[in-house]
């Protein structure tokens, strides 16, 4: 599976669209781009994942490049709560490979 | 939240020691997985069943050893603890393996905190 690149911290004003990068230049095309992330001490927690379109569901967007080698979740109206390590994972069919993800916190 | 349960949450132990670790999931999930989180490594798969009897290793395997039974349950073993598997073991399920699936999202439980003294 390609590797992914991702800044290790962020911040972002609480209410505010928290934008978090992700660099995958060595995707190919059979991987998909997943992001989680994890609060605290707790389990990692699903938000979305895709292949080449843009995504959304109710908790993030997801944009991905043209050329799939970057993509960008996009939490559209950060609260407190969000304030977790954010992991995105390129996969194929194997299993999925955790980084270090980005430590995003959301200030009052 | 997904059905998922891990027991112990907390275990303290001694080098040397045989540990158990059980999850336990009410979702009738396909796929069950194990996974360690180290401080500087992120999660690690250890090791993940695709069915009851069906188990395969993951990128940390050695040290451990898994069974699965029936669906709801997959055990992780750690035949002779040692100190540096000291860490939090994370279970993992989901419908599917493949991504293209709508269904291949993991749900995690809730964590064990493991000490090997």
């Amino acid at each position: 599976d390609a590797k992914t690149t991702q800044p290790p911290s962020m911040d972002c004003a609480e209410g505010r669209a928290a934008n978090l990068p992700c660099n995958h230049s060595t995707i190919s095309g059979n991987e998909y781009v997943y992001w989680y992330r994890q609060i605290h001490s707790q389990g990692p927690q699903y938000i979305i994942h895709g292949l080449k379109n843009n995504e959304t569901n109710e908790m993030a967007s997801l944009i991905i490049t043209e050329d799939r080698k970057s993509s960008t979740l996009i939490l559209p109206h950060a609260t407190l709560r969000d304030t977790a390590v954010y992991y995105c994972i390129v996969r194929g069919i194997g299993d999925m490979r955790f980084g270090a993800g980005t430590r995003l916190t959301v200030k009052p | 939240d997904a059905g998922i349960t891990q027991s112990p949450r907390h275990k303290v132990t001694e080098t040397g020691t045989p540990v158990t670790l059980r999850c336990h999931q009410t979702e009738n999930h396909r796929y069950m997985y194990w996974y360690r989180q180290d401080p500087g490594h992120g999660l690690r798969l250890i090791h993940y069943s695709y069915g009851v009897k069906d188990t395969d290793k993951g990128e940390v395997s050695d040290g451990y050893s898994v069974s699965r039974s029936k669906t709801e349950d997959f055990l992780l073993t750690l035949e002779s603890a040692t100190s540096s598997q000291t860490s939090v073991y994370f279970c993992a399920i989901s419908e599917s393996f493949i991504p293209r699936t709508s269904k291949s999202e993991q749900f995690f439980g809730p964590g064990t905190r493991l000490t090997v003294l």
